[in-house]
């Protein structure tokens, strides 16, 4: 599976639209993105996937660039609540097994 | 429901000792996943069980662990004999099953191993 590269913190006011980056210039065709958070000592959560095109859901947008060598995951309106661990993988979806890992993430700090 | 139950939460014993970790998963759910989280190497899928039968324990570090499923509510992680690097957050996770595995995964709270 491709690896990811995330910054590993970023700030964000509350309210603020939180943009958080991730490079993955080795992915392949059939790799999706994906992203997931984990919250001070929960287990991580999923939150939004995508291959080619734009995703949105209740949680968040995923934006890939068009040559999918990066992406940009989107909390539109940042609470408190948002701060947390956020992983980025790369991953074809079947097999499910070896190299699902969490890599370090960005530690996302919201700030009132 | 009241998700999925791990225990103990937080287990100190001494190298060379056996350790066994237990998760309950959310009743109806098909998989049941366990993964390791440590600063090292950060959440790694040790395991994943379908409908009591192991799929995948490509995941798993080396013969000193092992993982059984008797039944659809209950399983089981052991390490014999522990070692000081095997301290490490060990969550259960378990999913439903439809759709995509990946996505809807419930984690319980994890256990906290500490090998001394």
């Amino acid at each position: 599976d491709a690896k990811t590269t995330q910054p590993p913190s970023m700030d964000c006011a509350e309210g603020r639209a939180a943009n958080l980056p991730c490079n993955h210039s080795t992915i392949s065709g059939n790799e999706y993105v994906y992203w997931y958070r984990q919250i001070h000592s929960q287990g991580p959560q999923y939150i939004i996937h995508g291959l080619k095109n734009n995703e949105t859901n209740e949680m968040a947008s995923l934006i890939i660039t068009e040559d999918r060598k990066s992406s940009t995951l989107i909390l539109p309106h940042a609470t408190l609540r948002d701060t947390a661990v956020y992983y980025c993988i790369v991953r074809v979806v079947i097999p499910i097994g070896q190299n699902f890992v969490f890599g370090p993430g960005t530690r996302l700090s919201v700030l009132p | 429901d009241a998700g999925v139950i791990q225990s103990p939460r937080h287990e100190v014993t001494e190298m060379g000792q056996e350790v066994t970790l237990r998760c309950k998963p959310i009743s109806g759910h098909d998989y049941l996943f366990w993964y390791r989280q440590t600063m090292m190497r950060g959440l790694e899928l040790l395991i994943y069980f379908n409908n009591n039968v192991p799929i995948d324990d490509s995941g798993m570090p080396e013969d000193r662990f092992s993982a059984k499923m008797p039944n659809a509510s209950f399983s089981t992680l052991k390490i014999q004999p522990s070692e000081p690097r095997d301290s490490a957050v060990y969550f259960c996770a378990s999913s439903p099953g439809r759709g995509e595995i990946l996505t809807e995964q419930f984690f319980g709270p994890g256990t906290r191993l500490t090998v001394l």
